[in-house]
């Protein structure tokens, strides 16, 4: 039974481009959520997903940052025209349906903006 | 509020115990949490407590909670270097989002 998978492992970008982090729940799971972390930080929460639905986008930044989680794919977190301050390791997590007290944490997407 | 503290560093011998702590604000957390994080990885569920329980022991941890003081602690039985890790604490007040703390850096040395 695969983990929460996330990819790329690394990604770098330079300011002004695109990076799209992709996020495939554990099988069986259909809550995703987003953390960032930021060097020697813990992590702060960003949103939170179900299939299709954004249930909690209260810690997004207002612009650049969107979210989905289609009826069928991984999860997607997008951020556009990246800026140095975006540079973080981002996180997702999942957790089954009536088990949202548990999440899952994947191995993290490393974004570096140049 | 939502805030959630921990120390920053730890440093213990192999063989001793370790005690990570970690204060919380907000008393209407449900369920609070022990995560690892060891280099360049992902964050590793340890433990978790329910927030009516005031302890819970599993294999070398033990979670002991304190509600009425909002402290959280996580004791590791015969630390190995293997532990050396960041541990980090987190609240959650339902289903939703985890708070997390800023973590403690354990060193275990021989």
């Amino acid at each position: 039974n695969a983990g929460v998978m996330q990819n790329p492992r690394h990604l770098v970008r330079r300011r002004g481009q695109e990076a799209r982090l992709r996020c495939s729940p554990m099988k069986g799971h259909s809550h995703v959520y987003w953390y960032r972390q930021l060097p020697e930080e813990g992590l702060k929460f960003m949103v939170y997903l179900q299939k299709e639905n954004i249930i909690d986008e209260s810690g997004m930044p207002k612009e650049r940052f969107s979210a989905e989680f289609p009826k069928e794919g991984p999860s997607i977190l997008r951020i556009q025209q990246v800026v140095r301050g975006d540079s973080a390791a981002y996180f997702c997590a999942s957790s089954p349906e009536g088990g949202s007290y548990e999440q899952y944490f994947g191995p993290g997407t490393r974004l570096t903006v140049t | 509020g939502e805030d959630v503290e921990q120390s920053l560093f730890l440093s213990v011998r192999e063989g001793d115990s370790s005690v990570i702590n970690c204060t919380y604000t907000d008393s209407s957390s449900t369920y609070l949490y022990w995560y690892k994080q060891e280099p360049g990885a992902g964050l590793q569920l340890l433990t978790y407590i329910f927030s009516n329980m005031d302890m819970k022991q599993d294999q070398r941890l033990t979670v002991l909670l304190n509600k009425k003081d909002k402290h959280l602690s996580l004791r590791i039985a015969d630390t190995q270097t293997g532990d050396s890790a960041i541990y980090f604490c987190a609240e959650s007040m339902d289903t939703d989002k985890l708070i997390f703390g800023t973590g403690t850096r354990l060193q275990v040395f021989p």
